[in-house]
């Protein structure tokens, strides 16, 4: 079955450039959650679009923006990177109310 | 404001053990709870979830979860572990299977004795 697709699962940057993480959701689901995780930390969750609008925001830096296209992917642009924005990015999708499932997740190091 | 604990930040259980892995949320409404694991380098996987109906809630990988309301708990048990078990697991609660976002716990670090 198809699952949450992220891409690039893995990123390397310097700081102060900007990256920009995809996540292409399950098929014909229209929710889409960004999740951070630090080394050694537990998911934050970010934002989320529903139906391409922005339906909930979490601990997301100014910096930080994110969007839902017309095909439901979503991208997670992220500006003046900083050292510790060096960090497990994980997408997950959801048809509606029901539950999330989880990408790879993007392995963002900034250097 | 929704929370999760997990009281437990590492675990230590031979293999062949019972697991029973803690989890206590604080949510406003009926909750949405979710079991995950995340194994080394991987991603998250979904375990179990519990929605509504029966409290006892079977998962892959042979690992069950209980609702039990009057203690705000959902607390993660498998009867038998295996070396192929330890990871990190996180409990979790959200609303209407995460439309406004989930709020994890800490996780719990699982390490499996031979």
């Amino acid at each position: 079955a198809a699952g949450v697709i992220q891409s690039p699962r893995h990123l390397i940057k310097e700081k102060r450039e900007t990256a920009t993480l995809k996540c292409y959701p399950i098929p014909r689901h229209d929710t889409v959650y960004w999740y951070q995780q630090g080394p050694g930390q537990d998911p934050q969750f970010l934002i989320s679009f529903y139906e391409k609008m922005q339906s909930d925001k979490g601990s997301i830096p100014d910096r930080f923006s994110a969007q839902q296209f017309s095909d439901y992917h979503s991208e997670l642009n992220m500006s003046s990177l900083e050292l510790g924005d060096s960090a497990l990015y994980f997408c997950a999708s959801s048809l509606g109310g029901d539950r999330s499932f989880f990408g790879q997740g993007t392995r963002l190091t900034v250097v | 404001a929704q929370s999760v604990t997990q009281p437990d930040i590492h675990i230590t259980v031979s293999e062949g053990a019972s697991l029973e892995l803690r989890c206590n949320y604080s949510y406003g409404a009926t909750p949405y709870l979710f079991w995950y694991v995340q194994s080394p380098g991987q991603g998250l996987q979904l375990l179990l979830k519990y929605f509504s109906g029966d409290t006892l809630v079977q998962g892959i990988k042979g690992f069950e979860a209980e609702f039990k309301r009057s203690q705000s708990s959902f607390n993660l048990r498998k009867p038998s572990v295996h070396w192929s078990d330890a990871a990190e697991y996180f409990c979790a609660v959200g609303s209407g299977g995460g439309a406004d976002g989930l709020t994890f716990g800490k996780g719990t670090h699982l390490i499996i004795q031979p």
